[in-house]
C-alpha cells in the first residue's frame, strides 16, 4: 500500500517553462488536494477536488491548473513557471464527511525551483 | 492578521522535557483541530485530532482546545530526540468544512540528547 505518491521529487525549471506534477493515491479517497509550503507561510491550498472530474480553486490558485480525470490521480500544471512558484508542493487525499477527522494523507512532496 | 498563528520557533529542549506547542486562531467557526508532525523533507503526518473544546490524550501526547480563547495546545511528555520535527496545527469548520483545513506555519522542535 503506497498511499500518496508524487512525481517528480525534484525539478528545476527555467522561467517560462511548463511542467506537470503528478499525484497518485491508492486508498480510494474521494478528495484530493494540492498545497504549496513556503517558509513562514505554512501550507496553502492551491486547488482541490471532491471527486473524479471535479476541481475547485483554493487560496492561491493563480498560475496553476489542475485536472482529475481519474479518481486516483490529480495533476497540477504550471503553464509558464515564475520564480515566485519556487516552493515545495504537497499532494494530499482524504475521505469526505466525518472521515475527515482522520485527516489527510500527504505525499512526500515535490521540490520545485524556478530560475 | 493570519487566520491561524503559530510561533515558528525553533524550540530546543533537552531530552525528557515537557514540550508545549500552541496555536491561536481567529475564526470562531472552527470546530475540528488537528496536529501534524513533519520530519525534514517529508510530508506531514497526522498526530492527533480533537473536536470542539476539551482534552485528548494519546500516549505521550495531549491535545487541548480552548474555544473561548481560540487557543489550542499540544503537550509532549518525556520528549525524545525522535520527536524533533516541525509541528503544524490545522483546523476546519464552518464554511470550509469538508473541503480543506487551514494550517498554521509550523513550529520547529529540536529535542537534544
Amino acid at each position: 500500500n503506497a498511499g500518496v505518491t508524487q512525481t517528480p521529487k525534484f525539478r528545476v525549471l527555467k522561467t517560462g517553462q511548463s511542467m506537470t506534477l503528478l499525484c497518485a493515491q491508492d486508498m480510494n479517497h474521494e478528495y484530493m488536494y494540492w498545497y504549496r509550503q513556503d517558509p513562514g507561510m505554512g501550507l496553502r491550498l492551491i486547488h482541490y477536488s471532491v471527486g473524479e472530474g471535479t476541481t475547485a480553486k483554493g487560496e492561491v490558485p493563480d498560475g496553476y491548473n489542475v485536472s482529475r480525470l481519474k479518481k486516483q490521480n490529480f495533476l497540477l500544471g504550471l503553464e509558464s513557471a515564475a520564480p515566485s512558484q519556487t516552493s515545495v508542493y504537497f499532494c494530499a487525499s482524504s475521505y469526505p464527511g466525518t472521515d475527515l477527522l482522520y485527516g489527510y494523507t500527504f505525499g512526500s512532496g515535490t521540490r520545485l525551483t524556478v530560475v | 492578521q493570519k487566520e491561524v498563528e503559530q510561533d515558528p520557533g525553533p524550540l530546543s529542549v533537552p531530552e525528557g522535557a515537557i514540550v508545549s506547542l500552541n496555536c491561536t486562531y481567529s475564526n470562531s467557526a472552527f470546530q475540528y483541530f488537528m496536529w501534524y508532525r513533519q520530519y525534514s523533507r517529508k510530508g506531514p503526518e497526522l498526530l492527533m485530532y480533537t473536536y470542539s473544546s476539551g482534552n485528548k490524550e494519546d500516549g505521550r501526547f495531549t491535545a487541548q482546545v480552548d474555544k473561548s480563547s481560540k487557543y489550542i495546545s499540544l503537550f509532549i511528555r518525556d520528549s525524545q530526540p525522535s520527536d524533533s520535527a516541525t509541528y503544524l496545527c490545522a483546523m476546519s469548520g464552518g464554511d470550509n468544512y469538508g473541503q480543506n483545513f487551514v494550517f498554521g506555519p509550523g513550529t520547529r522542535l529540536s529535542v537534544l540528547p
